[in-house]
């Protein structure tokens, strides 16, 4: 079954890191994209930014460049999600997904990793 | 690249033909998908270049367009397509999301 299997939920204080998880099974890890969207509490979709695991090519949406940082390791099918000092305006779910290519879809979906910014 | 959806929420009936558009603010080509979420569920990929079925969605769901101007249309609304519906632009990055359209039941 492909899957992809997100880390638990985080609570945090601000100015804290993280460091998300996104762990793929079922398929070939480095062929396919993966993307990091967020949703706030009650908001709509926005898309963060995309890596491709296999050369690590990674591009990131103005609106997160510089404030979160994507990774791989293809050792183990895991692409994470990282913050150095967390907000409160970071409170949002995150999820990841994959794409065969960035113009075709996200077409498999973590369920969501919830994270929590309070002090 | 900006994508305006419209209606931001329309009530319908079981059974109601549903047309959601979306506008790109410019040229995208077919570079376009649509997505299902379901109230604390993941985004589930409908639609890819604009008219493309995933595998495994019902048939009443088809999308078309190209350029600027989209469309995702539901034949004959059931019970379980009661969600909120996104369209996402993916001709150059960012690759953005329009605001979502809910459908909610009349």
């Amino acid at each position: 079954e492909v899957q992809l299997v997100q880390s638990g939920e985080e609570v945090k204080k601000p100015g804290e890191s993280l460091k998300m998880s996104c762990k793929g099974s079922g398929y070939s890890f480095t062929s396919y994209w993966i993307g990091w969207v967020r949703q706030m509490p009650g908001k709509g979709l926005e898309w963060m930014g995309i890596i491709y695991p296999g050369d690590s090519d990674t591009r990131y949406s103005p609106s997160f460049q510089g404030q979160v940082t994507m990774s791989v390791d293809k050792s183990i099918n895991t692409a994470y999600l990282q913050w150095s000092s967390l907000k409160a305006s970071d409170t949002a779910m995150y999820y990841c997904a994959r794409a065969l290519k960035y113009y075709s879809g996200m077409d498999v979906w973590g369920q969501g990793t919830t994270v929590t910014v309070s002090s | 690249i900006q994508l305006t959806q419209s209606p931001s929420s329309l009530s319908a009936s079981v059974g109601d033909r549903v047309t959601i558009t979306c506008r790109a603010s410019q040229g995208i080509s077919s570079y376009l998908a649509w997505y299902q979420q379901k109230p604390g569920k993941a985004p589930k990929l409908l639609i890819y270049a604009a008219s493309t079925l995933q595998s495994g969605v019902p048939s009443r769901f088809s999308g078309s367009g190209s350029g600027t101007d989209f469309t995702l249309t539901i034949t004959s609304l059931q019970p379980e397509d009661f969600a909120t519906y996104y369209c996402q632009q993916l001709n150059s990055f960012p690759l953005t999301f329009g605001g979502g359209t809910k459908v909610e039941i009349k």
